[in-house]
């Protein structure tokens, strides 16, 4: 049963400076990792994906780096911007789960001015 | 519009009511997904639809709900005898088919509340 976890509930960061939110996932297939922002009373927004046979993505501000050995993914925004202040979440597709996404528990970004 | 839509977007119902929520996916996107976040939780998938047919039904909590999508588009999530746990916000997604280099694109949800 694979499980994707954030472990940080929420971090807080300055304008200007990196935001790095962190996931971890226990399966071994192959996958595709998402990451996701949301913002209250709002559906979440696709921002980046990555595939597993893959190290790094990247697209404009947003970075996300795979690690496979240690099972662990992380989304570096840089610069971060007020209008980054949402909640973010990872997720797994795995190509043998048919279509559904495993979603991590979330991290509530907060870019200060 | 050209996003998902999804109908009511507010929902207060008595405990024990049937409740029927609504999803209007991208269209085009013949793969359609339901999933519903608790308070402080993630997201818990619950069914995904490839056209009418649903492969995965695994998330549905219980045979109290059920879903179904007709003419490959429009999909409806059914709750029978409504329960204080189900309330959540319901969110609907979409993609263009059920691979994952193709992601999956959000409504803003209904926000099913149960006295």
């Amino acid at each position: 049963d694979q499980q994707v976890k954030q472990n940080s509930p929420s971090l807080s960061v300055q304008e200007g400076r990196i935001s790095i939110l962190n996931c971890d996932y226990t399966n071994s297939m192959f996958d595709y990792f998402l990451w996701y922002k949301k913002y209250p009373a709002e559906g979440p927004t696709f921002l980046i994906s990555i595939s597993s046979i893959k190290d790094k993505n990247e697209d404009g501000r947003f970075t996300v780096f795979l690690n496979k050995s240690a099972k662990h993914l992380s989304l570096h925004i840089v610069p971060s911007q007020p209008g980054d202040s949402a909640v973010y979440f990872c997720a797994d597709w795995v190509y043998n789960q048919g279509g559904k996404l495993i979603f991590g528990q979330g991290t509530e970004l907060s870019v200060k001015p | 519009g050209a996003g998902v839509s999804q109908s009511p977007s507010n929902k207060v119902t008595e405990k024990g009511k049937d409740v029927e929520l609504r999803c209007d996916p991208i269209s085009g996107h013949t793969a359609l997904y339901w999933y519903r976040q608790s308070l402080g939780q993630g997201l818990e998938f619950l069914i995904y639809f490839q056209g009418n047919s649903a492969p995965d039904k695994s998330g549905l909590p219980s045979d109290r709900f059920s879903a179904e999508r007709t003419g490959g588009s429009v999909s409806t999530l059914t709750i029978q005898r409504t329960q204080q746990e189900d309330s959540a916000v319901y969110l609907c997604a979409s993609s263009q088919r059920d691979r994952g280099n193709q992601p999956q694109h959000f409504g803003d949800g209904t926000r099913l509340s149960i006295l």
